[in-house]
């Protein structure tokens, strides 16, 4: 299957700091979503963004999928925005999304 | 939007019990639900892919015997640990694609199992 890896792994932030968080991909893909866990578990959709950009308020993100990978852009980071962040994949033959290994994010005040 | 809604939050049952997890997509249909396991800082593993009105496609390595998947309408799927043990004792949450293939989760349930 599709491997999908997630860096940094961890990441500690000060409240209104920028920061970058990327996920690779090993197969072509027809299907990229990012999401957040908040500290409760609740896991929310920032995006569904096989390819192109996309932005939300203070997220952005980017998918190039030519070359297997996508970014995830927070600016202005406020501690809200603390928890993981999950991208997951569907390789262009498949069906099923795998998520990958997360980037856990602390915003400090 | 897309709305999921997951029962119980949170719950505790003795060894040898069975729990049942209830997932319903509240303001659209869904034919297709999937069913995913967390432990403790780790990634979402898929368990098995919830098909109204059909069997459930387990992964492998997931024991469909032990975990019963029922999908029986376009709301709702539902999740039993059978005989539940210790090691079954992980954090189980569902999912449904909503608008524009977006996959939208429930708010999870946690399971302890003494």
């Amino acid at each position: 299957g599709i491997q999908v890896e997630q860096s940094p792994p961890d990441l500690i932030l000060q409240e209104g700091a920028n920061s970058t968080l990327r996920c690779n991909f090993s197969d072509s893909v027809n299907n990229l979503q990012w999401f957040h866990q908040n500290p409760w578990g609740q896991l929310i959709n920032l995006f569904y963004i096989p390819s192109g950009t996309k932005q939300n308020g203070r997220l952005s993100a980017t998918t190039v999928a030519t070359e297997r990978y996508s970014l995830l852009y927070i600016s202005s980071s406020q501690t809200t925005d603390s928890g993981v962040y999950f991208c997951a994949a569907t390789k262009s033959s498949g069906d099923k999304l795998t998520f990958g290994t997360g980037t856990r994010l602390a915003v400090r005040p | 939007g897309a709305v999921v809604s997951q029962h119980p939050s949170r719950v505790i049952c003795k060894s040898g019990t069975s729990v049942k997890i209830e997932c319903r997509s509240l303001d659209f249909q869904a034919t297709t639900m999937f069913w995913y396991r967390q432990f403790p800082k780790q990634s979402l593993m898929l368990m098995a892919t919830s098909n109204e009105g059909s069997k459930a496609t387990y992964e492998q390595g997931v024991e469909k015997d032990k975990f019963l998947i029922n999908h029986a309408s376009l709301t709702l799927s539902t999740l039993t640990v059978t005989s539940a043990h210790p090691e079954d004792s992980s954090f189980y949450i569902c999912s449904a694609i909503g608008d524009n293939r977006k996959l939208f989760f429930g708010s999870g349930t946690q399971l302890s199992v003494l």
